[in-house]
């Protein structure tokens, strides 16, 4: 069974930094793309930005809101995610969530999802 | 960046009714369009891909259709199990971008 276990959140003051970890299992994460996504307080879900497999590259993607702010990097050899957020601000609030994505092939094209969502870990800014 | 809206931001029904929930990008997707499903503290589970690809698994009560720019969800004869809030996302841009969720709760 695919399991995401995300820890790390707290409480943290504004410009406070946070380290987030997402321990996956049941799936060969080497050859996973992954995703971090996160849910404000009664608001929507917004992507903050992935990483590709070593093997597809390693590279990484980012929400423009975030970029320079937020990085994600991946252990292989432990099988884990880590989104590493600096700067913080008080809209940084939210729960974070990191996901498995798949890209199928279809007949129109490849088409990218987010599988697998862990239960999620909430970081809470606030002075 | 992709702009998604979602109508209505919430729908109240009863068991046995069919609900709909119409998506729109802010411009051409084709069908580069997922929706998840989520439950009150509780993390979303993908249902549709590819705007209309039932993920395995999910019943057959839910469908999806649409192309390039208009998208709708479906389910045929709502369950107790379906109250919940329902979320599109485009990835048709890398800039993966959702919509702010439809609330289906008990009429």
């Amino acid at each position: 069974e695919v399991q995401l276990v995300e820890s790390g959140g707290g409480l943290v003051k504004p410009g406070g930094s946070l380290r987030l970890s997402c321990a996956a299992s049941g799936f060969t994460f080497t050859n996973a793309w992954m995703s971090w996504v996160r849910q404000a307080p009664g608001k929507g879900l917004e992507w903050v930005g992935r990483i590709k497999s070593k093997t597809d590259g390693g590279t990484t993607d980012y929400a423009a809101l975030v970029k320079g702010r937020f990085s994600i990097s991946r252990d292989d050899s432990k099988n884990t995610l880590y989104l590493q957020v600096n700067s913080l601000k008080t809209e940084d609030t939210a729960v974070y969530f990191c996901t498995t994505d798949r890209i199928k092939a279809l007949v129109l094209g490849y088409y990218y999802y987010m599988e697998v969502w862990g239960q999620g870990t909430t970081v809470t800014v606030s002075s | 960046d992709i702009q998604m809206t979602q109508s209505p931001s919430s729908v109240s029904a009863s068991v046995g009714d069919r609900v709909s929930i119409t998506c729109r990008a802010s411009q051409f997707i084709n069908n580069f369009l997922n929706w998840y499903q989520q439950k009150p503290g509780k993390a979303p589970e993908l249902l549709i891909y590819a705007a209309s690809t039932l993920q395995t698994g999910v019943p057959s009560r839910f469908s999806g259709s649409g192309s390039g720019t208009d998208f709708t969800l479906t389910i045929s004869s709502l369950q107790p199990e379906d109250f919940a809030t329902y979320h599109c996302q485009q990835s048709h841009s890398t800039q993966f971008t959702f919509g702010p969720g439809t609330i289906v709760d008990s009429k």
